[in-house]
């Protein structure tokens, strides 16, 4: 059973538009949520995180939204730019005394058209 | 940023045959991972260490085992490889509690069982 879900496998955008990722969890025990980017032959890197507590963080062109009660959050990038092109995962930290392996979702490929 | 090597980066290996890969990485951090990337499965947790000799298995565990002897080293060996386990393996460090610093991943091992 996936616990994080990523339904959009893929998503084109134009260059300086808006581009929105979204990204459900099922378990109400996680505390933590990340964003990872990741291009063809190179392992994820850290994009963007959020707590629990809070609904929104930016940083910079990158924010990410998330509403608890429908259990739901998204990536939105602004203005997107043909460089952001690559995969993006979701990930999930369970609230827990130490052992903080995270959870993943199955990515969405992110095109963006110049 | 914390160096963090795998190797090989690719292998080809027959059914049945032990394979192990390698995790090094050049800081002291306590916390290792490692998952391996389907399509359509995203990131999926195999096994993590919380430091030398203290392993836990994650979600995809069966046919893999894993040994931590030195901190600088989680080493993940497949003891009779079967096709399913071709993929692309990730090994992952976290700076411990920071929730906001996420992992930092290798550049991956391609592994293909023929």
């Amino acid at each position: 059973d996936q616990q994080v879900k990523q339904n959009s496998p893929s998503l084109s955008v134009q260059e300086g538009r808006i581009s929105i990722l979204n990204c459900d969890y099922t378990n109400s025990m996680f505390d933590y949520f990340l964003w990872y980017k990741k291009y063809p032959a190179e392992g994820p890197t850290f994009l963007i995180s959020i707590s629990s507590i809070k609904d929104k963080n930016e940083d910079g062109r990158f924010t990410v939204f998330l509403n608890k009660s429908a259990k739901h959050l998204s990536l939105h990038i602004v203005p997107s730019q043909p460089g952001d092109s690559a995969v993006y995962f979701c990930a999930a930290r369970p609230m827990d005394t130490g052992r903080r392996a995270l959870t993943f979702g199955s990515g969405t490929r992110l095109q963006v058209q110049p | 940023d914390a160096g963090i090597t795998q190797s090989p980066r690719h292998k080809v290996t027959e059914t049945g045959t032990p394979v192990t890969l390698r995790c090094h990485q050049t800081e002291n951090h306590r916390y290792m991972y490692w998952y391996r990337q389907d399509p359509g499965h995203g990131l999926r947790l195999i096994h993590y260490s919380y430091g030398v000799k203290d392993t836990d298995k994650g979600e995809v565990s069966d046919g893999y085992s894993v040994s931590r002897s030195k901190t600088e080293d989680f080493l993940l060996t497949l003891e009779s490889a079967t096709s399913s386990q071709t993929s692309v393996y990730f090994c992952a460090i976290s700076r411990g509690t920071q929730a906001n610093y996420g992992y930092t991943f290798g550049s991956g091992t391609r592994l293909t069982v023929v």
